[in-house]
């Protein structure tokens, strides 16, 4: 079936740091959205991106759709980018929307 | 502009009740989907209305459905419930491609 495998599962970072989120998918995707999910549960958006390369302050995105992958790029991390990373795809030939499992990224200061 | 909202916030059950969700969507947004996050896991897909029809359904049992009102707000039935069922339940509306999540319900079943 159609899957959306993220990682690393697990990120431990210094404050300051640079990360980077993978997110692959097995099928075409017709779009692909990124989320950061925050203690209370409330998913926020950070990236509708398709295609193509996304920047939004610190934070961008590029999603290469025939290699099927998107990435997440954090810089100069600060402790409030702690939490949940999930990518999103929606599958027009299964009608879902599908989820990774998220990627749990703890900056320590 | 207010956001996707969801009634009620927290909901304890239990076992072999049925419990009743809902969703407003974003103002101008015609799609309303339904999600279920269990604890340490990403969100499952349960439901998806267009203009009042199901457009998608993911793997869940028929114990699950769903409606979409002519306002385009939508509920999630949820009926015999079982321990499993325990879970954050969450709303998304969109008026094109990407999706607008609401606060979430989180649901207790006893």
């Amino acid at each position: 079936g159609i899957q959306v495998e993220q990682s690393p599962p697990d990120l431990i970072l210094q404050e300051g740091a640079n990360s980077t989120l993978r997110c692959n998918f097995s099928d075409s995707v017709n779009n692909l959205q990124w989320f950061h999910q925050n203690p209370w549960g409330q998913l926020i958006n950070l990236f509708y991106i398709p295609s193509g390369t996304k920047q939004n302050g610190r934070l961008s995105a590029t999603t290469v759709a025939t290699e099927r992958y998107s990435l997440l790029y954090i810089s100069s991390s600060q402790t409030t980018d702690s939490g949940v990373y999930f990518c999103a795809g929606m599958y027009s030939s299964a009608s879902k929307i599908i989820f990774g499992s998220g990627t749990r990224l703890s900056i320590r200061p | 502009d207010a956001g996707v909202t969801q009634s009620p916030t927290h909901l304890i059950k239990t076992r072999g009740q049925q419990v009743t969700l809902r969703c407003s969507p974003i103002s101008g947004h015609k799609s309303v989907s339904w999600y279920q996050q269990v604890l340490g896991q990403g969100p499952q897909f349960i439901f998806q209305y267009y203009e009042k029809e199901e457009r998608g359904r993911g793997n869940f049992p028929d114990r699950f459905s769903a409606r979409q009102f002519p306002n385009y707000s939508s509920e999630l039935n949820v009926n015999a419930l079982l321990l499993g069922d325990s879970a954050l339940y969450l709303c998304a509306s969109s008026g094109g491609n990407e999706q607008f999540f609401g606060p979430g319900t989180r649901l207790t079943v006893l």
